[in-house]
């Protein structure tokens, strides 16, 4: 268990509809990612938080999604007007200055129909 | 070219056996390298990570590093079925964020 929790665990949507998770790092991650992971590919990224700052976001972060960390710990992913192609197992990762390590919490896996 | 690549498998070894796990990366200004576990549904469990030319050994995995061929390996010696999984590689390049390979999926048969 590495700490990281995400909620929900799994989320099954209707195209159209909004969705969002949430990840909470342990409190030495100073650093908070998100990816996302298709079937039989690795995980990829979307965007990353240092502190509250969002520092980095990736081609794949379209419009229709958006990212927070209010405060610097909990963090927010929304995907608005969901298409199928949103199905996908989406991962938050923590890492610190200290560790430079990533661990993962274990993923919201999203289904839309 | 993508950027990390790795075989797809499924690599099959019979159990007690050494299985290798190969990565290539294509970004020379790559810093530091990992491995990832990950079962079937599951999310991604980190193994091993490797910074320096050379073999760091971390009770049964290995990890290699050799940045003049772009080449990163990981060695399970003493295979057990429970080590069958997907086995990420990924690859950061200096910025942030990771860049994994498709993964290479190892079977362990009893």
């Amino acid at each position: 268990d590495t700490g990281v929790s995400q909620d929900p665990r799994h989320k099954i949507t209707k195209r159209g509809q909004n969705v969002t998770f949430r990840c909470d790092p342990i409190s030495e991650h100073n650093r908070l990612y998100w990816y996302r992971q298709t079937l039989g590919q690795g995980p990829e990224f979307l965007t990353y938080f240092q502190n509250e700052a969002q520092l980095e976001k990736s081609r794949l972060l379209s419009d229709r999604f958006s990212a927070e960390r209010p405060k610097g710990s909990f963090s927010t992913l929304e995907i608005q007007r969901t298409e199928q192609g949103d199905s996908a197992m989406y991962l938050c990762a923590g890492d610190s200055q200290s560790t430079d390590t990533q661990y993962f919490g274990p993923g919201t896996r999203l289904t839309v129909l | 070219q993508k950027e990390v690549e790795q075989n797809s498998g499924p690599l099959s070894v019979p159990e007690g056996a050494i299985a290798s796990l190969n990565c290539t990366y294509s970004d020379r200004g790559s810093q530091s390298f990992f491995w990832y576990r990950q079962y079937s549904g599951k999310s991604p469990e980190l193994i091993m990570f490797i910074y320096s030319n050379g073999d760091k050994e971390d009770g049964r995995f290995t990890a290699q590093l050799n940045k003049a061929s772009q080449y990163v390996s990981l060695l399970i010696r003493d295979s057990q079925p429970s080590d069958s999984a997907t086995y990420l590689c990924a690859v950061n390049t200096g910025r942030r964020a990771l860049t994994f390979g498709s993964g290479t999926r190892l079977q362990v048969q009893p």
